[in-house]
């Protein structure tokens, strides 16, 4: 089964830049697998931030962008704001019967 | 604005089984697959289920396979998670979430244990 894989933690100063990445064992990650990346801050439901690799919402901030970067999918943070602390996730499409999957996380401390 | 409830979370006893349902409004439901993510206490996002536009294509996770089976009703704007034989390892907030995993809702809770 195809694992997806993120950073469990980074840590980024206040207006600093962060990129948080999202490989897959399956191999590289390309624009069909359709990245998507969801920000969940303590108790509350997930939100997405980015679809289909780069794309925004109408509520995401600007200083988050997507990307593929070496393979990977990534998610970059430009200008962190205390506000930004929360986990973040990807998830990937692939072909197959089980047509998606989730990464781990990756906890984002700004400090 | 898109708006999606869930409901039918409850507390339920290992080998049961729980109807979860989540209702849509804010989008022509029919338009869009439908999935399920859950998230179990202290860990990460789980896909759980996807069910096309017009329900003629569902998936499941290996998790839930043969347990689990997702449903829609599109007169109502209602997709519906049937779940059985139910173990404390689906212990979990359960999510609705519409489209191209672009509008979540607040989740229901599923706990498994007797």
């Amino acid at each position: 089964q195809a694992v997806v894989t993120q950073e469990p933690s980074l840590t980024v100063s206040p207006g600093g830049t962060v990129t948080l990445t999202c490989d897959f064992t399956a191999g590289a990650v390309t624009s069909d697998h359709s990245a998507y990346w969801f920000q969940q801050r303590p108790g509350q439901a997930p939100r997405t931030l980015i679809y289909d690799t780069k794309n925004k919402n109408s509520w995401t901030p600007a200083r988050f962008s997507g990307s593929l970067l070496g393979g990977k999918a990534a998610l970059t943070l430009s200008g962190a704001l205390p506000e930004d602390e929360a986990d973040y996730y990807c998830l990937l499409s692939y072909s197959g019967v089980r047509p998606w999957v989730f990464g781990g996380g990756t906890r984002l401390t700004v400090l | 604005e898109v708006q999606i409830w869930e409901s039918g979370g409850d507390l339920i006893q290992p080998r049961g089984s729980l109807r979860l349902s989540c209702e849509v409004s804010g989008l022509t439901f029919s338009n869009y697959a439908m999935n399920w993510v859950r998230q179990g206490p202290r860990r990460g996002l789980e896909w759980v289920s996807s069910v096309t536009s017009w329900g003629d294509s569902k998936y499941y996770a290996d998790s839930v396979a043969g347990r689990f089976t997702v449903s829609r009703d599109n007169s109502r704007n209602t997709v519906y998670l049937d779940m059985s034989m139910l173990t404390a390892e689906d212990t979990a907030m359960y999510y609705c979430v519409a489209g191209s995993f672009t509008s979540w809702g607040q989740g229901t809770l599923v706990t498994v244990s007797s």
